[in-house]
This record gives structure tokens, sequence and C-alpha cells, in this order.
């Protein structure tokens, strides 16, 4: 079955422990970006890749790294966590950037920064 | 910078009462735009691309249309199991952020039986 799928799911942890959540696909696709919806403000975006080792800034990245080592995989780390980071996270992929082709989305990933 | 407006922020339907959603956009140049569903814990689900004015999509009871400044998605007879946020998202021609969607708020709908 064609997916993408995050994990975890769901995470409470502390300000400043570091974390990782990781992104796969299984679509072969070549672009991979990352999303975070917060009430009121919609989805944003955060990172994006257009392809290994491409890897570029949305419109929210402070706070944010991500790495391309792969193309099934789009990590999202988040060194030194905030409680302005509590949110719900998309991890998306497309065949390609400038083809129409839709994301495809994950099903989310809730962190809450306490 | 691009911009996307959708309204209402919320609509309450009886089951078979059409209606329809608004989404406004405001592009240097629109490459496309998408109509997503999303359902309560769940990432949004991808339904139409419309690319130019004067363009409609069907799917069982949802019809997408675009024109230059707005797209709306009609819902025809609608059933509970339509209840979602619909989401509309649009991807510039332009711009240095190749790929990126820029989303509205979105528009809860619930449709009573």
């Amino acid at each position: 079955e064609a997916q993408v799928t995050q994990n975890p799911r769901y995470l409470i942890t502390v300000t400043g422990k570091k974390l990782t959540v990781t992104c796969s696909q299984n679509m072969n696709h070549e672009y991979m970006s990352w999303y975070r919806q917060d009430p009121g403000l919609g989805l944003r975006q955060i990172y994006y890749s257009m392809n290994v080792e491409v890897t570029d800034k949305g419109d929210v990245p402070e706070g944010y790294k991500v790495s391309r080592k792969e193309k099934r995989n789009f990590p999202l780390i988040l060194e030194s966590p905030s409680p302005n980071q509590t949110s719900l996270y998309f991890c998306a992929s497309s065949l390609g950037a400038t083809s129409n082709q839709p994301q495809h989305f994950g099903d989310g990933t809730r962190l809450s920064i306490l | 910078e691009d911009q996307v407006t959708q309204s209402p922020e919320a609509l309450r339907l009886q089951e078979g009462e059409s209606s329809s959603l608004n989404c406004s956009y405001t592009v240097s140049g629109l490459r496309g735009l998408f109509w997503y569903r999303q359902d309560p814990g769940k990432g949004p689900e991808f339904l139409f691309t419309l690319y130019s004015a004067g363009e409609e999509k069907e799917k069982e009871r949802l019809k997408a249309t675009l024109t230059k400044k707005e797209s709306f998605l009609h819902i025809t007879a609608p059933k509970p199991e339509d209840s979602a946020t619909y989401l509309c998202a649009v991807r510039d021609a332009g711009g240095t952020s190749y790929g990126k969607l820029t989303f509205g708020q979105g528009t809860i709908l619930t449709v009573h039986p």
C-alpha cells in the first residue's frame, strides 16, 4: 500500500531534550516536505526536499533541522525543543516539485513540549 | 506573498442539503489549486487538482470549480460521512519555494442525519 509513515504518532517531552520525528514513503517520490498545523494558522511549511541531499527552508524553519540521505526518508529534528513547537506535524511527499502531482500526507505526529 | 482564504469557517448542513465552500486565493501565477479532506486524527487526503480557470472536477457528491480568483467545492445531497474539514491549497508557478503548498485554514463541515 502506498503510504507516508510517521513515527512517533504522539510524543510528550520536555524543553531542551533533542527529538527526531521520522518520515518514510514507499512511493519513490522525489519531493518531501514537513508542515506544522496549528489552530487558526492552518498548515505551514517547515522544510522541504527536492531530492536526496537537497533541502531548503519553508515558511517556519526556525528551531528545526532536516536531512535527506535516502530518497524514502526525511526525518525532522528538534535539537532543543521549546514549548512553542508544541503542534501537530505532517510529513508529505509527491512525485516531483514541479509536476502537479498531489502531495500525499502521513497521519501526523502530535508533539507536546513541556 | 501567496494567500488563501476559505469561507465559511464552519458549515452545518442537514443530510441532503446542498451547499458550497469557497476558497479565495492570491498568487503571482497559479500552478495548481488543490482540495483536500481531513478527518480528525488523520492527515489531509487528496481530492482534486484544478489548473486553469473554467476547469471542473467531480467525485461522487463533490464538484470543484475554478475561476481566476477563487474555487468552489460544491457538495450535492451530502451525507453524514461527508463531515470533515476541507482544505484548499495553492501552488505558485513562480517564487523560490518550488513545490510549496500554501493552505487556507479550512472549512469544518458537519452534516446531520
